[in-house]
């Protein structure tokens, strides 16, 4: 049981280049999210999935998309790298997302040059 | 957007002593308030869940309270120890519409336990 595994662990990118980081989960969890973690701001939630076939938005969107074609993964694309997008990203997932708390991947550290 | 506040932002604390913090979230539509220790280079790992008015919940030397009705959750450490240096962090669920779905964090208090 590997829990929420996250790909790559490093990544550096030129503006404007695209890229997807991978999530994936083997618990059967029904809810995936994605975070961001910049200096003093937190996490911030950018999308979700409450099951396969179902994504939503969430605090920060712009610039990233996502889809949830099992239950297990949920990739995030970035279309057009920003610097703005340098980052560190968190996937998390949860049994359901009604109470129960969330399961988070090691992370994936991303610069935007 | 959801605020929810922690106080105090740091925290340096010796080893043995007790401590707590806070954690401010709205008070009305409350579903979850959520408990998350973060050490560095890790990712965060949950604490307690609590979705019920008057919760008391504990790990070990870890606890916390609950009060929906005014907004706020208080996590305590009894007799802290230098392995409990971390972010703690508080996450709000809240229980109106689409909202329902999201966990909105805040900031963090850092404590760190000096030997």
């Amino acid at each position: 049981n590997a829990g929420v595994t996250q790909t790559p662990k490093f990544q550096v990118l030129k503006t404007g280049q695209s890229m997807t980081l991978q999530c994936a989960q083997d618990m059967n969890h029904e809810y995936m999210s994605w975070y961001r973690q910049d200096p003093g701001m937190g996490l911030r939630l950018i999308h979700y999935s409450v099951g396969a076939g179902i994504t939503d938005q969430g605090e920060v969107p712009n610039g990233y998309n996502v889809s949830r074609s099992t239950t297990e993964d949920f990739p995030l694309r970035l279309l057009s790298a920003a610097p703005s997008q340098t980052s560190v990203y968190f996937c998390a997932s949860s049994r359901t997302s009604l109470g129960y708390e969330q399961y988070f991947g090691p992370g994936t550290r991303l610069t935007v040059t | 957007i959801l605020n929810v506040e922690q106080s105090p932002q740091s925290l340096h604390v010796q080893e043995g002593d007790s401590t707590n913090f806070t954690c401010s979230f709205p008070s009305s539509n409350f579903y979850a308030l959520h408990w998350y220790r973060w050490e560095t280079a890790k990712s965060p790992e949950a604490l307690f869940v609590m979705t019920l008015n008057g919760d008391e919940k504990k790990k070990g030397r870890i606890s916390a309270t609950l009060n929906t009705k005014e907004g706020y959750s208080y996590l305590y450490i009894k007799g802290s120890q230098p392995e409990d240096s971390a972010t703690y962090l508080c996450a709000f669920r809240s229980d109106s519409g689409g909202s329902n779905y999201k966990l909105t964090f805040g900031k963090g208090t850092l404590l760190t336990v000096n030997p």
